[in-house]
């Protein structure tokens, strides 16, 4: 039973424009939410996060967006780079630990 | 300052044989945990330490599985029988903190293992 999913394996982007990552979820007890992004043979690295009480977070290029009535949010990055070409993982703090979903593989071409 | 390391990167294990998995977390680092990730997954929880506690054990999938942190920051996952099941990725990730809603977890590079 997946409690956080994503739904969209890959995604392909061109170079300069928006690429939006979305993540689902099933618990209404989930109070806090992160994207994480992993390079090849890397650990995830952390990206940005946002709490149940906020609708919309914001860092640089990135910005997450929450929709609690949906139980959906999203990741934006604007303008996207070359360099954003990874594995994004949507993740949903519940208790003493992360439950992930399954990432989606962004590829940005020039 | 320095990240999380894990030793080694790589480990390769005939059917069989105990396997140990060594975790370096941050410094200073209150909580540590192990997770495990499959090919095409994304990581599932396994253990969490508070200093030398083991606070939760609930996602380490079989007693062949033996989590530690004696002295609260160096934390070994150990295994027992491998099976070609364990195949995986295991990824260690500290906080600073305990479990709070706002403390990020940073993780290591992970250790492949490969069971034969």
């Amino acid at each position: 039973d997946q409690q956080v999913k994503q739904n969209s394996p890959s995604l392909s982007v061109q170079e300069g424009r928006i690429s939006i990552l979305n993540c689902d979820y099933t618990n209404s007890m989930f109070d806090y939410f992160l994207w994480y992004k992993k390079y090849p043979a890397e650990g995830p690295t952390f990206l940005i996060s946002i709490s149940s009480i906020k609708d919309k977070n914001e860092d640089g290029r990135f910005t997450v967006f929450l929709n609690k009535s949906a139980k959906h949010l999203s990741l934006h990055i604007v303008p996207s780079q070359p360099g954003d070409s990874a594995v994004y993982f949507c993740a949903a703090q519940n208790t003493d630990k992360l439950i992930f979903g399954t990432g989606t593989r962004l590829q940005v071409f020039p | 300052g320095a990240g999380v390391s894990q030793s080694p990167r790589y480990k390769v294990a005939k059917r069989g044989q105990d396997v140990a998995l060594r975790c370096d977390p941050i410094s200073g680092h209150v909580s540590l945990f192990w997770y495990q990730q499959a090919l095409g997954q994304g990581p599932e929880f396994l253990t969490y330490f508070q200093n030398e506690a083991q606070l939760d054990k609930s996602g380490l999938p079989s007693d062949r599985f033996f989590a530690e942190r004696p002295e609260g920051s160096v934390s070994t996952l150990k295994i027992q029988r491998t099976q070609q099941e364990d195949s995986a990725v295991y990824l260690c990730a500290s906080m600073e903190r305990g479990m709070t809603s706002t403390d990020t977890q940073y993780f290591g590079p992970g250790t492949r293992l490969t069971v034969l």
